[in-house]
């Protein structure tokens, strides 16, 4: 059963530290995108990938947050410096690209800054 | 700026009854209007979806109602069982974007 591999699954690091995120989407998938989930503001999306081309990263804060897919098995979510206020669970979903295609998530990186 | 308004916050029912977790959208351009049930620790998990062409949808014991006129659709889980307890998302997808609502806890008692 083909699933998205998100790693790690749990970080914990002092502010102002650079936080790396790996997602592993399935293979065959064209598309990737990063969620970030919390209990004030729910499922909210920063990052969406088409064929490895960032299309939209809108709902990313652009000066400490950065998106990239080196390449099509592997794709990274970066914050630096780190702060408090980015403690949440991290996910990422891939999928084909159609409006009707599912998105499968993986089971996120639960993020805390301290 | 929530693009679609779900409710209710949280439910309870006994095994065998029927949750129903309503959500109300504005703008007529999604093409796509998907459930998403997420478990603690896991992450969200397609469950089941409908076009706007269509007012309902099942699978299983899960139902989607649909009514485009009054922006609004729902879903219902017949003969709901304790491994049902989860939260659900109801979501609108306009091209690629999925935008999500806030979520229903549902908690089905033995």
């Amino acid at each position: 059963d083909a699933r998205v591999t998100q790693t790690p699954r749990h970080k914990v690091t002092e502010m102002g530290q650079e936080v790396t995120m790996r997602c592993q989407p399935i293979l065959g998938h064209n598309t990737v995108f990063w969620y970030r989930q919390t209990m004030m503001q729910g499922l909210e999306l920063l990052a969406y990938f088409r064929n490895r081309a960032p299309l939209d990263d809108s709902g990313m804060p652009k000066d400490r947050f950065s998106a990239e897919m080196p390449d099509a098995t592997l794709a990274t979510l970066k914050i630096q410096p780190s702060e408090p206020r980015d403690s949440a669970v991290y996910f990422c979903a891939s999928g084909l690209m159609g409006v009707l295609q599912p998105q499968h998530f993986g089971d996120g990186t639960r993020l805390s800054i301290l | 700026q929530q693009q679609v308004k779900q409710s209710p916050q949280s439910l309870i029912v006994q095994k065998g009854g029927i949750p129903i977790i309503n959500c109300a959208y504005e703008n007529t351009a999604f093409d796509y209007f998907p459930w998403y049930q997420q478990f603690p620790g896991k992450g969200p998990a397609l469950l089941i979806a409908i076009r706007p062409d269509v007012s309902e949808k099942k699978e299983g014991r899960f139902t989607i109602s649909f009514n485009k006129s009054a922006k609004q659709f729902s879903l219902h889980i017949m003969d709901s069982q304790p491994g049902d307890s989860a939260t659900y998302f109801c979501a609108v997808v306009n091209d690629y974007k999925l935008s999500f609502g806030a979520g229903t806890t549902v908690t089905v008692r033995a």
